[in-house]
């Protein structure tokens, strides 16, 4: 069975404090991970695939990594407007999406 | 596009209540996904379609919970009778490649 974790549970930083969060997950062939961010009240918003190891993708102070174990989300500089839960899933056959319980993330000004 | 459109955004109703959620996914995909979230067990995936098709519905916790697809615009999520249980977030996704989009979702409320 596919299994997703991710760490810290909450994360607090302070304006301008880089720091990473990390997704850790056991699947039989991962065929895709995925990084979303989700706001209060709101849907989870994709922000990243990855598909291999070695693979990274960057969007704005986010930076997404990839070994065969365990993603990382890369937070550089962060600013107030990046709280938000960040969630991570994976794929493995078909269209059958394993989310982690996420990491809540607060950014202080 | 509009995005994922799902309604009601908030629906409170009582024990033993049929409850139907809609949802609306964007024109073009071709895979629509119902989840729910709870503080507890997080984000799961309920059932998914693929074309209208149910493809997979093995994370439907009970027969009290039931989804339909009737064309490529619209599916439904009832839930007959409910519980103050199933009281949670219930998201619907979609896409056409591997990213999901997802809608806002409806607070569903049990009493």
């Amino acid at each position: 069975e596919d299994q997703v974790t991710q760490s810290p549970e909450a994360l607090r930083l302070q304006e301008g404090e880089s720091s990473s969060l990390n997704c850790s997950y056991t699947v039989s062939g991962l065929r895709g991970l995925f990084w979303y961010r989700q706001d209060p009240g709101k849907g989870p918003e994709f922000l990243f695939t990855l598909y291999s190891a070695g693979e990274e993708k960057e969007k704005e102070r986010l930076k997404a990594t990839l070994t065969k174990k365990e993603s990382f989300l890369h937070i550089t500089a962060p600013k107030p407007e990046d709280s938000a839960t960040y969630l991570c899933a994976v794929a493995s056959g078909g269209q059958n999406f394993v989310f982690g319980p996420g990491t809540r993330l607060s950014v202080l000004p | 596009d509009a995005g994922v459109i799902q309604s009601p955004r908030h629906e409170v109703t009582e024990m033993g209540q049929e409850v139907t959620l809609r949802c609306k996914p964007i024109s073009g995909h071709d895979y629509l996904f119902w989840y729910r979230q709870t503080m507890m067990r997080g984000l799961e995936l309920l059932i998914y379609f693929n074309n209208n098709v149910p493809i997979d519905d093995s994370g439907m916790p009970e027969d009290r919970f039931s989804a339909k697809m009737p064309n490529a615009s619209f599916s439904t999520l009832k839930i007959q009778p409910s519980e103050p249980r199933d009281s949670a977030v219930y998201f619907c996704a979609s896409n056409k490649t591997p990213e999901q989009f997802f809608g806002p979702g409806t607070r569903l409320t049990v009493l």
